[in-house]
């Protein structure tokens, strides 16, 4: 079967850097997505890493390695707004176009 | 910006009762995806759509379920004799591309069933 597993909280400070990690049990997937989530709304695509390595885009990065089972969703100089639920995704290859979730992890910015 | 749209916006049925939850995905998209979320939880995999069928189904996408893309623009999906704990938000999804590129999620329809 397919899982992946994330940490349910995490609080950090506005400005300071945070890092949600992934880590996955699935036997083959076309990349990792990261999705961010506030309460009451739809998820919204942040990131995807086919391969292995870092993707940036603005305030976010996110990591894929493949050999690890492991993948992580860094964002940088945290907001207010950045408060919510953040969760990672794959989609396996089995021949389908499923998608399946991790369970999110709940950020928590403090002033 | 182009955006998915879900109608309506909240449902409440009788439980017995089938609904109709409609989706409008973006207009050059290809793949097309129905999630459903209980609150408080993950978002869960229920099918996925492509060349007007289905692509891939999850164990929770029973013969209770079915999806369908009545003209170039629409795509649905019906729940029959809804049960009480198929209460959930249900969201719409649609893709360029294949997998989980970037997926564009609708706002969805919270589904209650008394």
């Amino acid at each position: 079967g397919q899982s992946l597993e994330q940490p349910s909280e995490v609080t950090a400070v506005e400005g300071a850097i945070v890092q949600i990690n992934c880590t996955y049990q699935t036997s083959g997937f076309y990349g990792l997505s990261w999705y961010q989530q506030h309460d009451g709304g739809a998820p919204t695509f942040l990131s995807y890493n086919a391969l292995d390595g870092l993707e940036e885009t603005g305030r976010f990065s996110s990591f894929l390695s493949r050999s690890d089972s492991y993948g992580y969703l860094l964002l940088q100089e945290l907001q207010m707004k950045d408060s919510a639920s953040y969760f990672c995704a794959v989609a396996p290859n089995t021949g389908g176009f499923k998608t399946i979730f991790g369970a999110g992890t709940r950020l928590f910015v403090k002033a | 910006e182009p955006e998915v749209t879900q109608t309506p916006s909240h449902q409440v049925t009788q439980m017995g009762q089938e609904v109709i939850l409609r989706c409008v995905p973006i207009s050059n998209h290809l793949y097309f995806y129905w999630y459903r979320q209980i609150l408080g939880q993950k978002v869960e995999f229920l099918v996925s759509f492509y060349n007007n069928e289905i692509s891939e189904k999850s164990e929770i996408f029973d013969d209770q379920f079915s999806v369908e893309r009545p003209d170039g623009s629409n795509f649905t999906l019906k729940i029959r004799s809804t049960k009480l704990e198929d209460s959930a938000m249900y969201f719409c999804a649609s893709s360029l591309d294949r997998g989980n590129t970037e997926a564009f999620f609708g706002q969805g329809t919270r589904l209650t069933v008394v």
